[in-house]
C-alpha cells in the first residue's frame, strides 16, 4: 500500500500568514493526490484534486503543487475560517485509496 | 440540491452486526461510484471500501482492516448505498461517511460526503 506522510502534523499560524503543508508519498503517484479541509464535528471538504486543480467554490488563495512524491497546499494568506485540519489522499493505486495523518491548522 | 444522508448507526457489542445506509438525491446515483471512509474519535480519515456503477462492473473494494466482515452494497432503484459490518470490534469504532466518487481525466476525488453516522462497539 501507499504510504501518505504529511507535515507537519501541527501547525500554528495568525490570520494573514502564508502558509505550506507539505504531503510525502512512499512511491510515485504522479499527480493523483486530492486535498480536503475538515472543520470539527464537519465532514471533509474537497479543495484541491489532481494536485493542483482547485475545486469549483473553493477560494483561490487556496493552491496545490507538486508531482511524483512530494505535493504542497499553500495558503496566500490566512483567514479565519481556515482554520482546520487538512487531508491529502492518493488515488493512483487503489485499493486502498490511503489518506495522510492530517495538519491541523491553529491560531497563533 | 446535492445530497447524502447516513442513517443506522448506534451502539453494538464486540461481534455483533449493524447496517449503515446512505440515501443520495440530486444526482444520478446509477451512474456512480460511492465510497465509506470512517474517522474514529480524535484520529484521522480511514477509507474503508468502495462500489462502482453496475455500468462499471459493480464490484467492491475493501481497505485490509475490514475486508470479509464488511460489505458494501447498492440499491439503484432506492438511491441508496449500504455497508453492513458484522464481526464488529471495538477499533470500528467511528463515524462513518459515505461519499460520492467522482472523477476528471481518472482523477478521482470525493467531493461530496454525507454528515456522517456515529457507530461505537463496546460491550
Amino acid at each position: 500500500d501507499i504510504q501518505m506522510t504529511q507535515s507537519p502534523s501541527s501547525l500554528s499560524a495568525s490570520v494573514g500568514d502564508r502558509v505550506t503543508i507539505t504531503c510525502r508519498a512512499s512511491q510515485s503517484i504522479s499527480r493523483y493526490l486530492n486535498w480536503y479541509q475538515q472543520k470539527p464535528g464537519k465532514a471533509p471538504k474537497l479543495l484541491i484534486y489532481a494536485a493542483s486543480s482547485l475545486q469549483s467554490g473553493v477560494p483561490s488563495r487556496f493552491s496545490g503543487s507538486g508531482s511524483g512524491t512530494d505535493f504542497t497546499l499553500t495558503i496566500s494568506s490566512l483567514q479565519p475560517e481556515d482554520f482546520a485540519t487538512y487531508y491529502c489522499q492518493q488515488s493512483y493505486s487503489t485499493p486502498p485509496s490511503t489518506f495522510g495523518q492530517g495538519t491541523k491548522l491553529e491560531i497563533k | 440540491e446535492v445530497q447524502l444522508v447516513e442513517s443506522g448507526g448506534g451502539l453494538v457489542k464486540p461481534g455483533g452486526s449493524l447496517r449503515l445506509s446512505c440515501a443520495a438525491s440530486g444526482f444520478s446515483f446509477s451512474n456512480a461510484w460511492m465510497s465509506w471512509v470512517r474517522q474514529a474519535p480524535g484520529r484521522g480519515l480511514e477509507w474503508v471500501g468502495r462500489i462502482k456503477s453496475k455500468t462499471d462492473g459493480g464490484t467492491t473494494d475493501y481497505a485490509a482492516p475490514v475486508k470479509g466482515r464488511f460489505t458494501i452494497s447498492r440499491d439503484d432503484s432506492k438511491n441508496t448505498l449500504y455497508l453492513q459490518m458484522n464481526s464488529l470490534k471495538t477499533e470500528d469504532t467511528a463515524v462513518y461517511y459515505c461519499s460520492w466518487i467522482e472523477a476528471a481525466d481518472y482523477h478521482y476525488y470525493m467531493d461530496v460526503w454525507g454528515k456522517g453516522t456515529t457507530v461505537t462497539v463496546s460491550s
